[in-house]
């Protein structure tokens, strides 16, 4: 496994398009993270999974925002309707939930999904 | 509502010396830190974390500093060396609770030759 994957790397969008981001976790994580990050800015929490079920969604995820996780592997971030304001670096993190043993409660990033809205 | 801050935005620092990056917590309910640090291009990876239990963590150069009641932490990192020029990123989280972890805003450090 070579850790946590995203697709695409970048994508330059029209206002008002839908966009879609693909994570694909380290294989043996049951827990999968969204965040975004801006310039300037730290990572901002957007929802997360735990296998298939979404625990819990920031107040920061419009209604123009779904993620899922369909089969508890990889998870898929949409955004419709895009605007200049959700121009951003999409991050992805997986983790083992803390009721594991030795779990230090670290979260393995991928690399990011950047996204430009024209 | 920032729970969690970085107050500088960057430290230079000069080869061989300590780097000393602070972060403040303003959730008394954090009982888990964590710091990453992020390279250009890359996504943040994990350095070194602290439960609220203990009050320093030690891993090779890098060393964690929790101050509970002043709601403080501290990464030392001693020598500094040219690649340890990166944002840094502290991070807290309540565990067993929503088990989300926050994040600073970050700090860049410069190791200067």
């Amino acid at each position: 496994d070579t850790g946590v994957s995203q697709n695409p790397r970048h994508k330059i969008t029209k206002r008002g398009q839908n966009v879609t981001f693909r994570c694909d976790p380290i294989s043996e994580h049951n827990r999968l993270y969204w965040y975004r990050q801006t310039l300037g800015q730290g990572p901002e929490f957007l929802t997360y999974f735990q296998n298939e079920a979404q625990l819990e969604k920031s107040r920061l995820l419009s209604d123009r925002f779904s993620a899922e996780r369909p089969k508890g592997s990889f998870s898929t971030l949409e955004i419709q309707r895009t605007e200049q304001g959700d121009s951003a670096m999409y991050l992805c993190a997986s983790s083992f939930d803390w009721g594991r043993v030795g779990n230090t409660g670290e979260l393995f990033f991928g690399e990011g999904s950047r996204l430009t809205v024209l | 509502d920032q729970q969690v801050k970085q107050n500088s935005p960057s430290l230079s620092v000069q080869e061989g010396r300590i780097s000393i990056l602070n972060c403040d917590y303003t959730n008394s309910m954090f009982d888990y830190f964590l710091w990453y640090k992020k390279y250009p291009a890359e996504g943040p990876t994990f350095l070194i974390s602290i439960s609220s239990i203990k009050d320093k963590n030690e891993d090779g150069r890098f060393t964690v500093f929790l101050n509970k009641s002043a709601k403080h932490l501290s990464l030392h990192i001693v020598p500094s060396q040219p690649g340890d020029s990166a944002v840094y990123f502290c991070a807290a989280s309540v565990v067993g609770r929503d088990d989300k972890i926050i994040f600073g805003k970050g700090t860049r450090l410069h190791i200067l030759p």
